[in-house]
C-alpha cells in the first residue's frame, strides 16, 4: 500500500516551458487536492476533484490545469511555466469531504529559471 | 474566509507536555478546526480535527474554547520526533485555509 505518489521528486523548468505533475493513489479515494508550498509559508489550493471525471478551482488556480479521468490519478499541468510557479507541489487525497483526513504525498519541487 | 493566529515558533523540552495555541476568532458555527504537522522536506500529516467538543486519538488531544474562537493541540509527551511545522487550519466550502504554522522546536 504506497499511499500518495508523486511523479517526478523534481524538476527545472525554463521559462515558458510546459509540464505535467502525476499524483496516484491506492485508498481508493475520492477526492483529491493539489496545493503549492511557497518558502515559509503554508499550503495553498490550486485545484481539487471530488470524483472521477470532476475538478474545481481552489484559491490559485490560475496558470494551473488539472485532469482526473482515473479515479485514482489526478494530474496538474502547467501550459506555459513562470518563475512564480517556483515552488513546493504537494498531492493529498480523502475518503470524502475536506472535514475528513487527507493524505499527502512526499511532494515534487519545482524551479522554474 | 476565516483564518488562525498561531505563534510562530515554541521550544519544549524533551519528554514534557506541549501546548500550542490557536486563535479563530471568525470562526463560523460549521467549521471544523484541523491540525496538521509537516516534519522537515516531508508532506504534512494528519494529527487531529473537532468541531466543538474536545478530541483525543493516539497522537494528541485537541481542547476547544466554549466559545470555539480559540483551540489548544496537546502533545502529551514530546519527543524530538515532534519537532516541526504545526498548522492549525479552518476549512471553508471544501477548502482547508492554512495559515504559517507553529515551529515546535525540541531540547533534548
Amino acid at each position: 500500500n504506497a499511499g500518495v505518489t508523486q511523479t517526478p521528486k523534481f524538476r527545472v523548468l525554463k521559462t515558458g516551458q510546459s509540464m505535467t505533475l502525476l499524483c496516484a493513489q491506492d485508498m481508493n479515494h475520492e477526492y483529491m487536492y493539489w496545493y503549492r508550498q511557497d518558502p515559509g509559508m503554508g499550503l495553498r489550493l490550486i485545484h481539487y476533484s471530488v470524483g472521477e471525471g470532476t475538478t474545481a478551482k481552489g484559491e490559485v488556480p490560475d496558470g494551473y490545469n488539472v485532469s482526473r479521468l482515473k479515479k485514482q490519478n489526478f494530474l496538474l499541468g502547467l501550459e506555459s511555466a513562470a518563475p512564480s510557479q517556483t515552488s513546493v507541489y504537494f498531492c493529498a487525497s480523502s475518503w470524502d469531504k475536506v472535514s475528513y483526513e487527507q493524505y499527502f504525498g512526499p511532494g515534487t519541487r519545482l524551479t522554474v529559471t | 474566509d476565516a483564518k488562525t493566529t498561531q505563534p510562530n515558533s515554541m521550544e519544549s523540552n524533551e519528554e514534557e507536555p506541549v501546548h500550542l495555541p490557536c486563535n479563530h476568532s471568525t470562526i463560523s458555527g460549521t467549521d471544523y478546526i484541523h491540525w496538521y504537522r509537516q516534519l522537515p522536506s516531508q508532506g504534512p500529516e494528519y494529527v487531529i480535527h473537532g468541531l466543538t467538543s474536545n478530541v483525543n486519538n493516539r497522537m494528541a488531544s485537541l481542547a476547544i474554547a466554549e466559545d470555539r474562537k480559540s483551540s489548544t493541540l496537546i502533545l502529551h509527551r514530546a519527543t524530538l520526533r515532534d519537532a516541526a511545522v504545526y498548522y492549525c487550519i479552518l476549512d471553508s466550502n471544501y477548502q482547508l485555509i492554512w495559515g504559517a504554522g507553529t515551529k515546535l522546536i525540541i531540547k533534548p
